[in-house]
């Protein structure tokens, strides 16, 4: 079974279209995040989600919206694709509670290219 | 903000060796620091945590240290196996209320050649 799933795996629309990444996952976690890797490898926290409520909101274009309809599921929607959103988009969970940390596990990734 | 520096961006070693990977942070010390493993179209998978007030953790082939006077962590993968060649990553955890931030470098991308 898989523990942090994402779709679609691969995503080529043009600038200017809107989309949506979905994450799901069944690990029981009451957190997750959305990650972007750029081309360069670098790994950067977008979001958090606890429990539904957003606790993480990096410095991040407001075309990026999460939303959390539950404590299992979290999607990507983005606004006006730009070519600099080309990258992947990784999603993560994990547990969480103050005065300890967790290890976070990752989806595959979706991979978002904009021409 | 934490700027987080990983040694050379590869390191080649023959199968057998101890392969020693380099996590170095520059500003205060963060309360946890985590180590994953990536491989090529796949997402990060955890290998280790360290806190603070440890000084080492080991987990079969691994060993982590934390230096906070050194500000730097030292992974080690001993008897290495071209199966270990990845992509591994350090994240720094400054711990208190932000719950699950980490600061990822940018990894050092590891070969282990028979």
């Amino acid at each position: 079974d898989t523990a942090v799933s994402q779709t679609p795996k691969y995503l080529v629309t043009q600038m200017g279209n809107d989309k949506s990444i979905k994450c799901e996952q069944n690990l029981g976690h009451d957190t997750m995040y959305w990650y972007k890797q750029d081309s360069k490898k670098f790994l950067k926290i977008m979001f958090s989600y606890n429990n539904k409520e957003l606790i993480i909101n990096e410095t991040v274009p407001n075309r990026f919206s999460p939303k959390s309809p539950d404590k299992a599921h979290l999607n990507l929607h983005i606004n006006s694709l730009e070519l600099g959103d080309s990258a992947v988009y990784f999603c993560a969970s994990s547990h969480t509670s103050v005065g300890a940390r967790y290890e976070q596990y990752f989806g595959p990734g979706t991979r978002l290219t904009v021409t | 903000s934490q700027k987080i520096e990983q040694n050379s961006e590869a390191l080649n070693i023959q199968e057998g060796k101890t392969a020693t990977l380099t996590c170095n942070y520059t500003n205060y010390s963060p309360a946890y620091l985590q180590w994953y493993r990536q491989d090529p179209g796949r997402g990060p998978v955890f290998l280790l945590l360290i806190r603070e007030n440890e000084k080492e953790k080991r987990k079969e082939r691994l060993k982590v240290t934390f230096d906070t006077t050194l500000k730097q962590s030292l992974f080690h993968i001993t008897a290495s196996q071209p199966a270990d060649s990845a992509t591994y990553l350090c994240a720094l955890d400054e711990g208190g209320s932000t719950l699950g931030r980490l600061y990822f470098g940018r990894g050092t991308q590891l070969t282990v050649w028979p």
